[in-house]
């Protein structure tokens, strides 16, 4: 079955270290996004990227890093820079990128700062 | 810039008895409107979205929306609700490259 893959479901980290969540989709979607959310809040776009070795900041990239070597994979990297990182982060992919385009989630990481 | 607005956090509705979700948006141009679904600890699962044409679109699990211009609304209906439909819910309006998402609407389902 095709779809999106987040590992792992639960990330625990201490203050100070760096974590990287890892996405990857065997769609063949094009463009790949990562979401924060926050109770209240709904979805922040942190990173998109649209094609391979490509990628954009959002609404708060602060603290974050991504990479886009492979178009499979878009893994996030939540630095020690991130001063609240503990959230629920959800990567998404759409077959092309446009508004018009249907995003398809996975099913998420949930990251808590010990 | 767009922004989308879903003014009620939590809503409590009897099985069986029907449901509006609403929905407003702030978009310069033509918008793209979508609908997500989120079950507890899940992903988002589109429900079902509107670009053109008929304002009244049908989406998956019995689902409909309605999209007025003149109001910047497109609110989510069902005209009879099930308990497995308790989630949190989404609106989004798309705009150039990325979504902008709504807080949410959680929907609460009794018996």
């Amino acid at each position: 079955d095709g779809g999106i893959t987040q590992s792992p479901k639960y990330l625990f980290r201490k203050e100070g270290q760096n974590v990287t969540l890892s996405c990857e989709q065997n769609l063949n979607h094009d463009a790949m996004y990562w979401y924060r959310q926050d109770p209240g809040q709904g979805l922040r776009l942190i990173y998109y990227s649209q094609i391979v070795n490509d990628f954009q900041k959002g609404d708060i990239a602060e603290g974050y890093s991504v990479s886009r070597e492979k178009k499979e994979s878009f893994p996030l990297t939540v630095t020690s820079a991130q001063k609240n990182p503990t959230a629920f982060y959800l990567c998404a992919s759409t077959s092309s990128g446009t508004a018009t385009d249907t995003q398809y989630f996975g099913p998420g990481t949930r990251l808590t700062v010990l | 810039a767009q922004s989308v607005t879903q003014p009620d956090i939590h809503i409590t509705v009897s099985e069986g008895a029907s449901l509006e979700l609403r929905c407003n948006y702030s978009y310069g141009a033509t918008p793209y409107l979508f609908w997500y679904v989120q079950s507890p600890g899940q992903g988002l699962q589109l429900l079902l979205k509107y670009f053109s044409g008929d304002t009244l679109v049908q989406g998956i699990k019995g689902f409909e929306a309605e999209f007025k211009r003149s109001q910047s609304s497109f609110n989510l209906r069902k005209p009879s609700v099930h308990w497995s439909d308790a989630a949190e819910y989404f609106c989004a309006v798309g705009g150039f490259q990325k979504l902008v998402f709504g807080t949410g609407t959680r929907l609460l389902v009794s018996p």
